[in-house]
């Protein structure tokens, strides 16, 4: 168990509104990410952490932005959301350094209408 | 620009039978590959790894092969079986690049 909590775990929203997607680990792990995953698309990265405060962008990074004040949780917020956001969300950790695997949280399914 | 390609949307393959599954990059710099394992609902899930200083690596009735001057990973699964049904990922990563890059993946079915 990687110990990594996604919540919410499903949301609808309406076009427009906020939405803050958080993840969570119970151990000081350095590399947190972001991905969406899409039909035909895989899973594409959002964001990615490699510490407090220290956050960089994936190859789909507009429209979101995230935050990491702490260790343990790695925030996404769609500040404005759309349609072409509906999707499933995933957190992942790196346990190790950089060329080790990494675990995936449950996903969150967001859908914005 | 999609670094990490799948190129087999889906692969269907008898019980007991061999799969294999097939990815390709085009970043040289990529030293460490995974695959990934996806059933619906679920996060994906780790399964194999191999690093870009050998050509092979085995788990099981899993096994990972890297030909480096081709840009080539292959994953192999013997025998097949009915839960080995699930979607597969192949990634990339390289040691001073904090990213992990995807690719598509594929759904492949095992038939009785």
């Amino acid at each position: 168990d990687a110990g990594i909590t996604q919540s919410p775990r499903h949301k609808v929203t309406e076009t427009g509104t906020p939405v803050t997607l958080r993840c969570h680990q119970t151990e000081n792990h350095r590399y947190m990410y972001w991905y969406r995953q899409d039909p035909g698309h895989g899973l594409r990265l959002i964001h990615y952490s490699y510490g407090v405060k220290d956050t960089d962008k994936g190859e789909v990074s507009d429209g979101y932005s995230v935050s990491r004040s702490k260790t343990e949780d790695f925030l996404l917020t769609l500040e404005s959301a759309t349609s072409s956001q509906t999707s499933v969300y995933f957190c992942a950790i790196r346990m190790g350094g950089e060329n080790t695997e990494a675990f995936f949280g449950q996903g969150t399914r967001l859908t914005v209408v | 620009d999609q670094q990490v390609k799948q190129n087999s949307p889906s692969l269907s393959v008898q019980e007991g039978r061999i799969s294999i599954l097939n990815c390709d990059y085009t970043n040289s710099m990529f030293d460490y590959f995974l695959w990934y394992k996806k059933y619906p609902a679920e996060g994906p899930t780790f399964l194999i790894s191999i690093s870009s200083i050998k050509d092979k690596n085995e788990d099981g009735r899993f096994t990972v092969f890297l030909n480096k001057s081709a840009k080539h990973l292959s994953l192999h699964i013997v025998p097949s079986q009915p839960g080995d049904s699930a979607v597969y990922f192949c990634a990339a990563s390289w040691s001073g690049w904090g990213k992990l890059q995807f690719g598509a993946g594929t759904q492949v079915v095992v038939t009785p």
